[in-house]
């Protein structure tokens, strides 16, 4: 089946623009996780989603940020007023969450990089 | 502050040699285990994961959970030059399901 899909795959803005993310999870899959990754560095949690909440929004790095997700399928992380430091590349996962033994699958990501 | 730990490298393997990696972690009631690899430039992508206590192999890669001493380990057997990546330890604690990331061992195997 189809895996996790991120779009778009790059975004290139200016300082100070809003930008929004959408990440597709794999289908039936109930929880969905947003995390950021500096060059070189390791996985930075953002969200988790389960089904259409958010328990868990300690990630977030600034008031900036904000993420929703429809119909326990789609979700959208939301930047406003981007930095130079927001740039990084944005992963998505999504897992099953059934049980503890739930991996986790991601996409491809987003490269976003801020004038 | 659960953590998980590992040596971020680089680890130097000769092509054909076994390759080890360790990660070590805080929670002791940590209930399931994974390994993921990431390419330069690409998503973590999932290798194996691990519930129990001892060995479990899929072809060329075998992980190993101790529980009681807190790690697990993944070995790569004949290492190619395609293993070189960046291997990531994930643990699930027992207080819930998220996942708490290593930061990952760069490994490169030498032709």
């Amino acid at each position: 089946g189809a895996g996790v899909s991120q779009s778009p795959s790059n975004k290139v803005t200016e300082k100070g623009k809003d930008v929004e993310l959408r990440c597709d999870p794999i289908s039936g899959h109930t929880a969905l996780y947003w995390y950021r990754q500096s060059l070189g560095q390791g996985l930075e949690f953002l969200i988790y989603f389960q089904g259409n909440s958010a328990p868990d929004k300690s990630g977030l790095p600034s008031d900036r940020f904000s993420a929703e997700r429809t119909g326990g399928s789609v979700s959208t992380l939301t930047i406003q007023r981007t930095q130079q430091e927001d740039s990084a590349v944005y992963l998505c996962a999504s897992s099953p969450r059934t049980s503890g033994r739930d991996a986790q699958y991601f996409g491809p990501g987003t490269r976003l990089t801020v004038l | 502050q659960k953590e998980v730990e590992q040596n971020s490298g680089p680890l130097s393997v000769p092509e054909g040699a076994i390759a080890s990696l360790n990660c070590t972690y805080s929670d002791r009631v940590s209930q399931s285990f994974f390994w993921y690899r990431q390419y330069s430039g690409k998503s973590p992508e999932l290798i194996m994961s691990i519930y129990s206590n001892g060995d479990k192999e899929d072809g060329r890669f075998t992980a190993q959970l101790n529980k009681a001493s807190q790690y697990v380990s993944l070995l790569i057997r004949d290492s190619q030059p395609s293993d070189s990546a960046t291997y990531l330890c994930a643990v699930v604690p027992n207080s819930n399901y998220q996942l708490i990331w290593g930061a990952g061992t760069k490994l490169i195997i030498k032709p």
